[in-house]
């Protein structure tokens, strides 16, 4: 099965705190990529990181870390010292080879409210 | 570089009826897809052209359709609509060959579908 897990549906926290996007993926493939889309009110989907399977390096970005962890096909999202600009609701994405070509496989997403 | 560029951005339709929806991808993009967002699904991928050839296509009736120009700019049609199409569709455009290896999508705004 190939499934990507966002089992936080909504978070809300108080500005300049940390918080934590889980996600959780089921892929036998040993080569596919991971991504993660912020979605603003505005409706767009912005990208914010890519990370292929074999690269299990963390990533820092400003105020924004990933964690991968293969051992627990997990691909989580830090965001430190929040703001309210934050709030949107963020994607996890699962990107992988099938039926000759390469196909997207979304969560259902986590509304982030970060609250002034 | 412009975005990409969904229209319109808004639309009222009643059942039975057919709507087409447009998409303007990145310039020099040649893969555009079509997902539809909705609370209980989240993004579910419709279909995705390259070159003017439907690629890959995900598991929607026949009344979703699509096609692309030799522009790379896509159309979607939805016929005899109905209470469940309503939704906001995305438009996503990216420059990867091969159904975008490697290469993140790029989103437009949206179509926000409401089917009366």
């Amino acid at each position: 099965a190939q499934k990507v897990t966002q089992a936080q549906t909504e978070i809300s926290v108080v500005e300049k705190e940390d918080v934590t996007l889980d996600c959780v993926y089921e892929t036998r493939d040993t080569t596919y990529y991971l991504f993660w889309y912020k979605q603003p009110p505005s409706g767009e989907l912005v990208f914010l990181i890519r990370r292929n399977s074999f690269d299990e390096q963390n990533e820092i970005s400003g105020r924004y870390s990933w964690n991968f962890q293969k051992s627990t096909s997990s691909f989580n999202f830090t965001i430190t010292a929040s703001q309210v600009v934050d709030s949107a609701v963020y994607f996890c994405a699962l990107q992988l080879f099938d039926s000759g070509t390469y196909k997207y496989i979304f969560g259902t997403g986590t509304r982030l409210k970060v609250l002034a | 570089k412009a975005g990409v560029t969904q229209t319109p951005r808004y639309l009222i339709k009643t059942r039975g009826q057919q709507v087409t929806l447009s998409c303007s991808p990145i310039s020099g993009h040649r893969s555009v897809s079509w997902y539809q967002q909705t609370p209980g699904q989240g993004l579910q991928f419709l279909f995705e052209y390259f070159s003017e050839t439907q690629r890959n296509k995900g598991n929607f009736p026949g009344r979703f359709s699509g096609r692309q120009f030799s522009n790379s700019r896509s159309e979607m049609n939805v016929s005899t609509l109905e209470l469940g199409d309503s939704a906001l569709y995305l438009c996503a455009s990216s420059d990867g060959d091969r159904g975008m290896v490697n290469s993140p999508l790029h989103f437009g705004n949206g179509t926000r579908l409401t089917v009366t």
